[in-house]
C-alpha cells in the first residue's frame, strides 16, 4: 500500500538554530502535502501545506519544499524557539481527488534554550 | 467557533464491553475520519466518510465500526474492545474531496482497554 516515510524520528536543536524534517511518499498521484504540529497533550494542527503545482512555500519562520520528481518534501524551521518543541507530522494525499491523507510517523522536535 | 468535538476525552473499559466515542463538527464538512495514534506509528486512518450514509475502511479498520446518519456526527463504535485497541483516537473533518483542504482534529480520546 501507499506510505509516507518521515525522518528523523527525534531532533534536538539549540534555540536559534534551524531544524529540517524530511518525508518521502510513494503515491505518484499525491498532490497535497500538509504539515501538522502536535504539542504535548494537544490535537494536531495544520501549520503549513503545499500543493503539487508549487515547489516551495514560506510562512514567516516556516518553509516547505517539494520535489515531485524525487517524491520528497521537507519542513524547514529557522530561528527555532522553545515553543517550537512538539511532534511534527507530514502527510500526503492519496489519489488525486480525495481527502484521504497518509501520515508520516512523526518527528519529536526538542528546542533547547 | 468552528470545532470538532469528541467525547469522552478519557475512557477506561474492560475487554468485550461495547463502547462508542462520539464526534461532532459544526463546519458543515462533508468529509470525516477517525485516526488512532500510537507511539512510533503516527496517525493511522481507521474509517472515513465522504458524506451522509457513505463510509469506507481506512488502513486499520479491524475491530471498529462507524456510522454517518447525519452530516455533523461520525461516531466510532467498538463492539468488543480488546487491549490492542488501547490508543489515542482522533476524529477529523474537512471539506469535500477534490479540494484537499485543512483537516480539523478533535481534542482526542485516550482509550484504555484492560
Amino acid at each position: 500500500g501507499e506510505n509516507v516515510e518521515q525522518h528523523p524520528s527525534t531532533l534536538s536543536v539549540q534555540e536559534g538554530d534551524s531544524a529540517v524534517i524530511k518525508c518521502t511518499y510513494s503515491d505518484s498521484a499525491s498532490n497535497y502535502f500538509p504539515w501538522y504540529k502536535q504539542e504535548l497533550g494537544k490535537r494536531p494542527q495544520l501549520i503549513i501545506d503545499i500543493r503539487s503545482n508549487v515547489g516551495e512555500k514560506k510562512d514567516q519562520r516556516i518553509a516547505v519544499t517539494l520535489n515531485k520528481t524525487a517524491k520528497h518534501f521537507s519542513l524547514h524551521i529557522t530561528e527555532t524557539q522553545p515553543e517550537d518543541s512538539a511532534v511534527y507530522f507530514c502527510a500526503a494525499s492519496i489519489g488525486g481527488a480525495t481527502n484521504k491523507l497518509i501520515f508520516g510517523t512523526g518527528t519529536l522536535l526538542a528546542v533547547q534554550p | 467557533e468552528a470545532q470538532v468535538t469528541q467525547n469522552p476525552r478519557y475512557l477506561i473499559t474492560v475487554t468485550g464491553k461495547k463502547l462508542t466515542v462520539t464526534c461532532s463538527q459544526n463546519m458543515n464538512h462533508e468529509y470525516m475520519s477517525w485516526y488512532r495514534q500510537d507511539p512510533g506509528l503516527g496517525l493511522r486512518q481507521i474509517y472515513y466518510s465522504m458524506n451522509v450514509e457513505v463510509t469506507d475502511k481506512g488502513d486499520v479498520p479491524e475491530g471498529y465500526k462507524v456510522s454517518r446518519k447525519e452530516k455533523r456526527n461520525f461516531p466510532l463504535i467498538l463492539e468488543s474492545p480488546s487491549p490492542n485497541q488501547t490508543s489515542l483516537y482522533f476524529c477529523a473533518s474537512s471539506e469535500i474531496q477534490g479540494r484537499n483542504t485543512e483537516a480539523f482534529f478533535g481534542q482526542g480520546t485516550r482509550l484504555t482497554v484492560v
